[in-house]
């Protein structure tokens, strides 16, 4: 595997449903970073890791819940979600250095439907 | 609060033909990083391009540049020759030197006609 992968590609659950969402990063980062897309609106930043350590929360609700075990490696686990969480879930990568302008590199999504 | 807007929602050309997508920004900041990324139907989100707001020469990369006025707070992308693998959505971001947030547009879903 090479880059940033992302697993499931597609998931639909139910809105009682407990399930998680996982990202690897083969690319040496020490950043990850969890966003949500949804059609026509910006990309939102959800959660930030950098050396395993959560840097930034951007008042997401509690029914989502990052880990980061290590720096290869981010979850996102869901419980009792609501139907307006669907979107395209986008894990991403880069090297956190005292600049702050690195790229950052991208998983595939998963494409998250709530019934 | 730190924006960015992205005013065409969908433009569309024919092949080898040069577009330019508009974007601007606002950020009281001053050191601070500019991106273009591009997102294929289906496929993973790439960088096109990277501009740093202390220099003031214009990035490059092959068919693609920018426009970056610092003082008009405008960052647009030409595709010079543009070809039917550059249909994508486009978006503009910057970040800041002093945080993590990527701040994003809405994008601008460009389709390059045969």
């Amino acid at each position: 595997e090479t880059g940033v992968t992302q697993t499931p590609r597609h998931l639909v659950m139910g809105m009682t449903n407990k399930k998680s969402l996982k990202c690897e990063q083969h690319l040496g980062h020490n950043a990850m970073y969890w966003y949500k897309q949804s059609a026509k609106k910006p990309l939102e930043l959800m959660f930030v890791y950098s050396l395993e350590e959560r840097v930034e929360n951007n008042s997401v609700p509690s029914r989502f819940s990052p880990e980061c075990p290590n720096s290869s490696h981010l979850f996102l686990h869901l419980h009792t979600l609501q139907p307006e969480d669907s979107a395209l879930y986008l894990c991403a990568s880069s090297q956190a250095t005292r600049s702050r302008g690195n790229e950052q590199f991208f998983g595939p999504g998963t494409r998250l439907t709530v019934l | 609060a730190q924006t960015v807007t992205q005013s065409q929602p969908e433009m569309s050309v024919q092949e080898a033909e040069t577009v330019t997508l508009s974007c601007t920004y606002d950020t009281s900041e001053s050191n601070y990083y500019l991106f273009w990324y591009k997102q294929p139907p289906s496929r993973q989100m790439i960088l096109v391009i990277r501009q740093e707001a202390y220099k003031q020469q214009n990035a490059t990369e092959n068919r693609f540049s920018v426009n970056f006025q610092k003082a008009a707070k405008s960052f647009s992308l030409k595709i010079s020759d543009s070809q039917l693998g550059d249909t994508a959505m486009y978006f503009c971001a910057f970040i800041m030197d002093s945080n993590y947030q990527l701040i994003w547009g809405a994008g601008t879903k460009l389709i390059i006609k045969p």
